[in-house]
């Protein structure tokens, strides 16, 4: 059973802080690691993606993989209140032929002005 | 470049009536996906066409639940009959590339079911 594990939340930071939101997964052969923001009522949206150890920056947003421990991290820098939403950690196994997305549930961050 | 697009956005049905959502994804995507979203929990896969083929419906209730992808365009997910527990966001992604590990999946604005 591939498992994608999340803390739900919600996490709250103030606006300006760091928002360091966490996953661990259960595959070994997990390959590639995805970060999406789901807004309330909305689709998700890929904001990072990650497939080797180490860090990924992109403007505001760090992924961090760690493929030993099994985790991977997204850090929000400077957060702001257009940041509150869920953000899911998918990640892709080898599946039947083919490479498929496992989401875990989301964390819920909310940032207070 | 026009994103996936799904109908209806909304639908509210009683229980035992069958239901069937439409998708068309990217210009160009090779690959399909259906999943179903449950309030509170992640996206789950329910199946996942490469062209008009099925690379995995391992998690579709096949009992009740049905695709097609047509001409590998576009695609339709069936309900028949609903059940309570079938009230979620049904949400459609496709991506370009299935042979690629890393490929990026876009997910349209998905269609919302409320089974009463």
């Amino acid at each position: 059973q591939k498992e994608v594990e999340q803390n739900s939340g919600p996490l709250s930071v103030p606006e300006g802080a760091i928002a360091s939101l966490n996953c661990t997964y259960s595959d070994r052969v997990s390959q590639s690691f995805f970060w999406y923001r789901q807004y309330s009522g909305k689709s998700p949206e890929l904001i990072m993606s990650i497939y080797s150890n180490g860090d990924k920056e992109d403007g505001r947003f760090t992924a961090q993989l760690n493929k030993a421990s099994q985790y991977v991290s997204l850090l929000i820098r400077d957060s702001q209140p257009s940041d509150s939403a869920t953000y899911l950690c998918a990640v892709v196994v080898p599946g039947a032929g083919s490479y498929q997305l496992t989401f875990g549930k989301g964390t819920k961050l909310s940032v207070i002005p | 470049e026009a994103g996936v697009a799904q109908s209806p956005r909304y639908k509210i049905i009683e229980k035992r009536q069958s239901v069937a959502f439409w998708c068309n994804p990217i210009s160009g995507h090779a690959t399909l996906y259906w999943y179903q979203q449950i309030l509170g929990q992640g996206p789950k896969l329910l199946i996942q066409f490469q062209n008009n083929g099925v690379v995995d419906d391992s998690q579709l209730p096949k009992d009740r639940f049905s695709a097609e992808r047509l001409k590998g365009v576009d695609s339709t997910l069936k309900i028949q009959p609903a059940k309570l527990e079938d009230s979620a966001v049904y949400l459609c992604a496709s991506s370009l590339d299935p042979g690629v590990v890393a490929d990026t999946q876009y997910f349209g604005p998905g269609t919302r079911l409320t089974v009463l």
